[in-house]
């Protein structure tokens, strides 16, 4: 799988949109992109994934550059208890039994 | 709907015991995966099983052993327990086609 690098930690107010960048320069064709977040000590939740569309779901929106080297997840009103580790995964799904590689992710603390 | 169980939340052992960390799922997934996380770290992939009877090595499997004798479970089993196996360990699980896993509440495991 591809490797992704994040930012260590970010701040956002709340009520804003908190925008979290991905780089993925090694992504290849196959391969999309999954955004997890892990809150306290608790396991990690799936968010939202894509391949090279802008998806959009309850929670987030993901935003796919068009050469698919970087992405964008967008909470649009981020609250209190959105500060969690977001973890940007890349990943080809059965091609490789959906092994994926969390790095250390970004910190985002949202602040009243 | 309870998803992905592990059992027990907590356990404190002695240097050079042994035990086992069990997960249970009950979304009839076939791929199940364990993760360890250090603190202010990612998680890194010790095991993971694509089926009943199919298990191999993630990037950190020394002093772990894994079975998968049905779709549903999948224990850890620690060896010798040592220091550095004090973590918090996470299991997950995949019904393929798509990276989404779905992950336990975690074990916190110290060896002392």
């Amino acid at each position: 799988d591809a490797k992704t690098t994040q930012p260590p930690s970010m701040d956002c107010a709340e009520g804003r949109a908190a925008n979290l960048p991905c780089n993925h320069s090694t992504i290849s064709g196959n391969e999309y992109v999954y955004w997890y977040r892990q809150i306290h000590s608790q396991g990690p939740q799936y968010i939202i994934h894509g391949l090279k569309n802008n998806e959009t779901n309850e929670m987030a929106s993901l935003i796919i550059t068009e050469d698919r080297k970087s992405s964008t997840l967008i909470l649009p009103h981020a609250t209190l208890r959105d500060t969690a580790v977001y973890y940007c995964i890349v990943s080809g799904g059965n091609t490789n039994a959906g092994k994926s590689t969390f790095g250390d992710g970004t910190t985002l603390t949202v602040k009243p | 709907n309870a998803g992905v169980t592990q059992t027990p939340k907590f356990r404190i052992l002695k240097i050079g015991q042994s035990m086992t960390l069990q997960c249970t799922q009950d979304m009839n997934h076939n791929y199940m995966y364990w993760y360890r996380q250090d603190p202010g770290m990612g998680l890194k992939l010790i095991y993971y099983s694509v089926g009943a009877g199919i298990t191999d090595k993630g990037e950190v499997p020394n002093g772990y052993n894994v079975s998968r004798s049905t779709t549903e479970d999948f224990p850890l089993r620690l060896e010798l327990a040592a220091p550095s196996q004090t973590s918090v360990y996470f299991c997950a699980s995949n019904r393929g086609g798509e990276n989404i896993q779905y992950f336990g509440a975690g074990t916190r495991l110290s060896v002392l």
